[in-house]
């Protein structure tokens, strides 16, 4: 999974409860990226990051927010948790050699279940 | 607005049986199309990127194709092992990736 982990790998949590998944990577690449995956469609972003404190808001990003205080770590937080947001989550790292052709590479995901 | 559609939704084959799938795509300026593999349970793994029409690139028994409004991914002679869904994403303007649903490839001995 090119140097990518994610944590935890599965959570089970309440409505109206804060969530923080962790995204780490070690291959120092610049641009790094929060997607989800549902049933019907296709990843989808929900945020991304092309340095340290530089953040950009992806297609679906109500109800999340996102840091990175480090290169390798980037942080996907629900505020209050809602039935909508269960969901498997991925994150993606890309290299920033040439931005304009770059692949994504994935970590293995989160899988995510708001009671 | 950039879209992907990948069809069919799901394809079962015999051991040996060749087919393509397809990703039919509307961009502004495309930049580069890319197909991952899935497995399940997993993240999706990089197999190509594709930049302008009549490229291709292959990879054991997967060859990807580009036209100006589709790609192809060939599927040769294929094994079990082969079975996973396949995923289609372009990159335009915008720099973002925009994911087609997928095809569900099920290869039967």
């Amino acid at each position: 999974d090119a140097g990518i982990t994610q944590s935890p790998r599965h959570k089970v949590t309440e409505t109206g409860t804060p969530v923080t998944l962790r995204c780490h990577q070690t291959e120092n690449h610049r641009y790094m990226y929060w997607y989800r995956q549902d049933p019907g469609h296709g990843l989808r972003l929900i945020h991304y990051s092309y340095g340290v404190k530089d953040t950009d808001k992806g297609e679906v990003s109500d109800g999340y927010s996102v840091s990175r205080s480090k290169t390798e770590d980037f942080l996907l937080t629900l505020e209050s948790a809602t039935s909508s947001q269960t969901s498997v989550y991925f994150c993606a790292i890309s290299d920033d050699r040439d931005p304009a052709y770059y692949e994504q590479y994935f970590g293995p995901g989160t899988r995510l279940t708001v009671t | 607005e950039d879209q992907v559609t990948q069809s069919p939704e799901a394809l079962r084959l015999q051991e040996g049986e060749s087919s393509s799938l397809n990703c039919s795509y509307t961009v502004s300026g495309l930049r580069g199309l890319f197909w991952y593999r899935q497995d399940p349970g997993k993240g999706p793994e990089f197999l190509f990127t594709l930049y302008s029409a009549g490229e291709e690139k292959e990879k054991e028994r997967l060859k990807a194709t580009l036209t100006k409004k589709e790609s192809f991914l060939h599927i040769t002679a294929p094994k079990p092992e082969d079975s996973a869904t396949y995923l289609c994403a372009v990159q335009g303007g915008t720099d973002k990736l925009i994911f087609g649903t997928g095809t569900r490839l099920q290869v039967f001995p």
